[in-house]
């Protein structure tokens, strides 16, 4: 069936340097590509999208980027921050079905 | 609503009962979807409404998981003879359906369920 796979599933980065979490789909029909972050305790929450007609999307200090041909996108977080510790999943969709990734667990350390 | 509501937040129950579980969606959202995270773990696709009507159950692990959704609002899980490994958080989301595709989830806070 449909698969999302995610690396790495656990990411430790210092305070002002940049995290990148790679994720690879199966559907070739998939396309719309969103990502989340799961705060302790909390629902996941939609940070940033990018849909299958664009290579790639920033907002602010995340950016977004989308390979078709391969079937990989990518989460950039430059700057990072304590506050941007967290969960993230991506995740690949098509039509009303979404496919998520295990999870990257990001610990950004002061 | 502003956001997707669940209750309750934490449930602890007694292996063998039976436990629901509500969502409350975003207004006007049509579509509504359960998953079970379970700890550590990723998100478990359980079931989609789209309105009243489930076209994809695939994801309910046994038939003592059920779900429905009156009202085109209002859903509620059912778990019926509960198993410790029922344990996990039980996510709902709901999203606007629009034609292709494309439908940004938002998702509630979760219901802890814990299974003693």
């Amino acid at each position: 069936g449909e698969n999302v796979e995610q690396h790495p599933s656990t990411l430790s980065v210092q305070e002002g340097d940049s995290a990148v979490i790679k994720c690879t789909y199966s559907d070739s029909a998939s396309n719309y590509f969103p990502w989340y972050k799961q705060e302790l305790g909390k629902g996941p929450q939609l940070i940033i999208d990018i849909r299958s007609n664009v290579g790639e999307k920033k907002d602010q200090r995340i950016a977004v980027t989308l390979n078709k041909t391969a079937k990989h996108f990518s989460l950039h977080i430059t700057e990072t921050q304590p506050e941007d510790s967290a969960v993230y999943f991506c995740a690949a969709s098509r039509a009303y079905k979404y496919i998520f990734g295990t999870g990257t667990r990001l610990k950004v350390l002061a | 609503g502003a956001g997707v509501s669940q209750s309750p937040s934490n449930k602890v129950t007694e292996k063998g009962k039976d436990v629901e579980l509500r969502c409350d969606p975003i207004s006007g959202h049509t579509a509504l979807y359960w998953y079970r995270q379970s700890l550590g773990q990723g998100l478990e696709f359980l079931i989609y409404f789209q309105g009243n009507s489930a076209p994809d159950k695939s994801g309910l692990p046994s038939d003592r998981f059920s779900a429905e959704r009156t009202g085109g609002s209002v859903s509620t899980l059912t778990i019926q003879r509960t198993q410790q490994e029922d344990s996990a958080v039980y996510l709902c989301a709901s999203s606007l359906s629009t034609p292709g595709g494309a439908n940004v989830l938002t998702f509630g806070a979760g219901s802890r369920l814990t299974v003693l």
